[in-house]
Formats: structure tokens, C-alpha cells, sequence
């Protein structure tokens, strides 16, 4: 199987905080990981692609000083949301690929449901 | 022009029905296309993957891809109630480019009558 987990599942945060989100492969290396961002009956949204030991490469229009991305490893990509406002509550998900097996299939995390009071 | 496109549904089947979904893209450089099932408040997964063009059967599930048309399409044979959802188009362009990276289309609600 590939196995993506994400945590945590749900958080409320106050506005103005920063909540880090984190997004593990479980049994298989990663070199490419995505961040998605999705508001109610609406598409996901590609917010950057995230590549192990390199910067995220961000989508137009995502400011890259308030999504911070870190992919510090083959098998961890985490996603910090700084200074947040109520307009960045939404359901972020992560998805992550396989590592050398020359395929795009992405699998993913279960999703992170954000909340700013 | 939005990158991947869907009929936004929903779409209602009686059960046993075939249900059949729609996607276009613009992209001429895309290469990898795929489906992906999102119930609500979760996350998607994905039922079906193709590349080339033709038709291409997994169980119930059978993808199909004009890329001369840049089309692609799932059928879902004897819908069941389950099948329910929300179905995503998502394409992937050339790896190791610019264009490597899933862009989804909006999804098509499915709704299967008993």
C-alpha cells in the first residue's frame, strides 16, 4: 500500500497564531509532496509542490512568508500556516508520490481541517 | 480557461445505471490522467489511473482517453448507492518539468438512487 498520513486531523487556532501542519509517508519514500488547499463545494486548489532537501515552488497567488513548506525528508513535508486570519480556514490536504518509480500517482493524506476564531 | 473542466453535476443515476462521467483539459503537454472518489468532509482517492489512449477496466471502473481530443471519461457500471461522491479529473504534465504537478477539475456530484 502507500500509506500518506496527516496531522493533526482538526485544529482551531486564534487568529494571528501559526499552526504546522504535518504530512509523513508511511511506508514508502517520497521525493515530491503537494499541498492542496480546499473550501467548502469547491476543487482543490495546488498551493505548491514541495521536493525533498529543496524549496517548495509555489502556485500564483500563494504567498510563500505565510505558507511556509518544509521537506526536511524523504518521508515528511510540513506546511506552517503563519499569522493566520479566518479567511485561511479551509481543509488542507497533502499528497505524496512515490520515489523513483517513474510514475505521477499521488496518494494521499487524510486532510487537515483549519479553523481561525 | 480553467485547466481541467467537469460538468459540475450533479448527476443522478437509478441504481444498476451506468453512470458516466465527463473531463476536458487544455494542456497539450499533459500526460498522466487520473480519477479520484472524494466523500464528503474527506479526502480523495483515487480509483483510476491512465495514460495512454483507449479504454482501460478496473471492476465496475473503466476510464477512457482521447487525447487527440483531450477528453477523458469514467463509466461506472451497476452504480451502487456508495458510489455516491464527488469524482475528480485530476491531470499530471511531463515529469521533471514545470508541468509536473496534479491540477484537479472541479468534480462531478454523483448521486446513485436506490
Amino acid at each position: 500500500g502507500a500509506v500518506v498520513s496527516q496531522h493533526p486531523s482538526w485544529v482551531i487556532c486564534k487568529s494571528g497564531t501559526s499552526v504546522k501542519i504535518e504530512c509523513r509517508s508511511l511506508d514508502f519514500q517520497a521525493t515530491t509532496m503537494f499541498w492542496y488547499r480546499q473550501f467548502p463545494k469547491q476543487s482543490l486548489m495546488l498551493m505548491a509542490t514541495s521536493n525533498e532537501g529543496s524549496k517548495a515552488t509555489y502556485e500564483q497567488g500563494v504567498e510563500k512568508d505565510k505558507f511556509l513548506i518544509n521537506h526536511a525528508s524523504l518521508t515528511l513535508s510540513t506546511l506552517t500556516v503563519t499569522s493566520a486570519h479566518p479567511e485561511d480556514s479551509s481543509f488542507y490536504i497533502c499528497s505524496a508520490r512515490r520515489r523513483n518509480t517513474g510514475s505521477t500517482e499521488a496518494f494521499f493524506g487524510q486532510g487537515t481541517r483549519l479553523t481561525v476564531v | 480557461q480553467k485547466e481541467v473542466e467537469q460538468n459540475s453535476g450533479p448527476l443522478s443515476v437509478p441504481e444498476g445505471a451506468i453512470a458516466s462521467l465527463n473531463c476536458t483539459y487544455s494542456d497539450r503537454v499533459s500526460q498522466s490522467f487520473f480519477w479520484y472518489r472524494q466523500y464528503s468532509g474527506k479526502s480523495p482517492e483515487l480509483i483510476m489511473s491512465i495514460y495512454s489512449n483507449g479504454d482501460k477496466e478496473d471492476g465496475r471502473f473503466t476510464a477512457q482517453l482521447n487525447k487527440a481530443s483531450q477528453y477523458v471519461s469514467l463509466l461506472i457500471r451497476d452504480s451502487q448507492p456508495s458510489d455516491s461522491a464527488t469524482y475528480l479529473c485530476a491531470v499530471n504534465g511531463p515529469m521533471e518539468t514545470s508541468y509536473d504537478k496534479v491540477i484537479f477539475g472541479p468534480g462531478t456530484s454523483l448521486s446513485v438512487i436506490p
